[in-house]
């Protein structure tokens, strides 16, 4: 199986909460990322938490990590339309400094 | 943070060319990265570009076909060499500053015929 893990698609009302979901493998994970891509553009980096944080809150963002379930999460509050992209999780495994992305999850946001 | 430059952003080539891309940060890194991103993939690592030595290729990327250069802490570039349609995808420069973020360019897009 693919090391990180999330679901390819959620579709939200704009105003309610999405939360974006993302499995690893890698007990030994020292950082673990969220980015967001827009049609034609590269990867934004959104937000990252540390291994040894449980949550880190950034305006709308909210990051979970739960390193027993090797479970990450992102919430956006509020969600908008402009929120409507493709949300890609990623992990640096231990021993390691190259990244391991998800296959990204598409939000879409509808009225 | 980091500002990743990259162009061109897409391009439209012929089978059996080459196309160079580009990539230059505004400041100096110590790790760059090229990755495909094939559509509706995730990212794909090619190779981590080195400054001062030859790029450490992934498995299924070898040099002849993917020639990299890094000539400094701040510029690298990334060839695609006799182009098939298979090589049709987006490319993306990467660099990582503080040893944990990873900044990425705004991609290119290609297209071979």
């Amino acid at each position: 199986g693919e090391d990180v893990e999330q679901s390819l698609f959620l579709s939200v009302r704009e105003g309610d909460s999405s939360v974006i979901n993302c499995t690893y493998t890698d007990s030994s994970s020292t950082y673990l990322y969220w980015y967001k891509q827009e049609p034609g553009a590269g990867l934004q980096l959104l937000t990252y938490i540390f291994s040894n944080m449980d949550m880190k809150q950034d305006q709308r963002l909210t990051v979970l990590l739960n390193k027993k379930d090797k479970h990450l999460s992102l919430r956006i509050a509020d969600t908008q339309t402009g929120d409507s992209a493709i949300y890609f999780c990623a992990e640096i495994p231990g021993g390691s400094y190259i990244p391991t992305f998800g296959r990204g999850t598409s939000l879409i946001v509808h009225p | 943070s980091a500002v990743i430059s990259q162009k061109p952003s897409r391009d439209i080539c012929q089978r059996g060319t080459s196309l160079t891309i580009q990539c230059q940060v505004d400041s100096q890194v110590t790790m760059m990265f090229w990755y495909r991103q094939q559509p509706g993939q995730s990212l794909t690592l090619i190779a981590t570009a080195n400054q001062g030595s030859e790029a450490t290729y992934e498995s299924g990327f070898v040099i002849d076909k993917f020639p990299i250069s890094r000539p400094n802490l701040t510029f690298s570039t990334l060839t695609v060499s006799n182009m098939s349609p298979e090589d049709s995808s987006i490319y993306l420069c990467s660099a990582q500053t503080g040893g944990e973020k990873l900044f990425f360019g705004s991609g290119t897009q290609l297209s071979v015929l």
